[in-house]
């Protein structure tokens, strides 16, 4: 199956905006869902579809993708924020595949 | 609303085999639309998908775990189980199950049980 790749970590200054990438061989051509993750909980679908948010997640989360690159933005970052981030797609056969993970510090 | 919980063997020894089930409640396992997956979480590490199963038993595995994995459906009960045999250390996760909703989220898993911890060791 193929690999979605995350930048580690990233921090981002309350108030200010975060972009996340996920890059992974034609990313374009499927649905990509992000996910966020505190410490201690499940995670939670936070976009799917590329970039569209399920109800009840706030509107400061919005997502992209284009070419081999999908991008999660977090306008205005909030400290709730703080938390794992991340990327999935499902491949060719049908196997899902998750990114790597990013862990985001808002300080 | 619908909830997922997990429940089965915590601690096992290398070589045994993990079993777990994923009880549905608040809806029914067998709707159309959807599937039903495990996923897993090593200590401090990223999610990794084990696998998942539809309502009719059609199974989905990710290839690494193939050769050791079992996914089953009982739509009596509303639950779906995994085995994973010959577990070693590595098998050490926190696993979830959660719900794939094809047809409203386009793949995204929008329900996830809370998680349980197993630990492999001898």
């Amino acid at each position: 199956s193929s690999e979605l790749t995350q930048p580690p970590s990233m921090s981002v200054s309350p108030g200010q905006t975060a972009r996340i990438t996920c890059s992974g061989d034609k990313l374009g051509d499927k649905f990509v869902s992000w996910y966020q993750q505190k410490p201690g909980q499940s995670p939670l679908l936070i976009i799917y579809q590329d970039s569209q948010r399920p109800s009840g997640i706030p509107e400061r989360f919005s997502g992209s993708s284009s070419g081999n690159t999908a991008t999660l933005t977090i306008s205005g970052a909030q400290s709730m924020d703080e938390a794992d981030y991340y990327c999935q797609a499902w491949d060719t056969s049908a196997a899902e595949v998750f990114g790597t993970g990013t862990k985001v510090t808002v300080l | 609303q619908l909830q997922l919980q997990e429940s089965g063997s915590g601690l096992l020894k290398p070589s045994q085999t993990l079993s777990l089930t994923c009880a549905v409640s608040g809806g029914s396992i067998s709707t159309d639309g959807y599937s039903w997956s495990w996923i897993r979480q090593p200590p401090g590490k990223g999610l990794e998908w084990i696998g998942y199963i539809y309502h009719n038993g059609n199974s989905y595995y990710n290839p690494s775990l193939r050769s050791r994995v079992t996914i089953s459906v009982d739509r009596s009960k509303d639950q779906f189980s995994l085995r994973l045999r010959s577990v070693t250390a590595a098998d050490t996760a926190v696993y979830y199950c959660a719900r794939v909703a094809w047809a409203t989220f386009s793949g995204g898993m929008d329900v996830w049980g809370q998680g349980t911890t197993v630990t492999v060791s001898s």
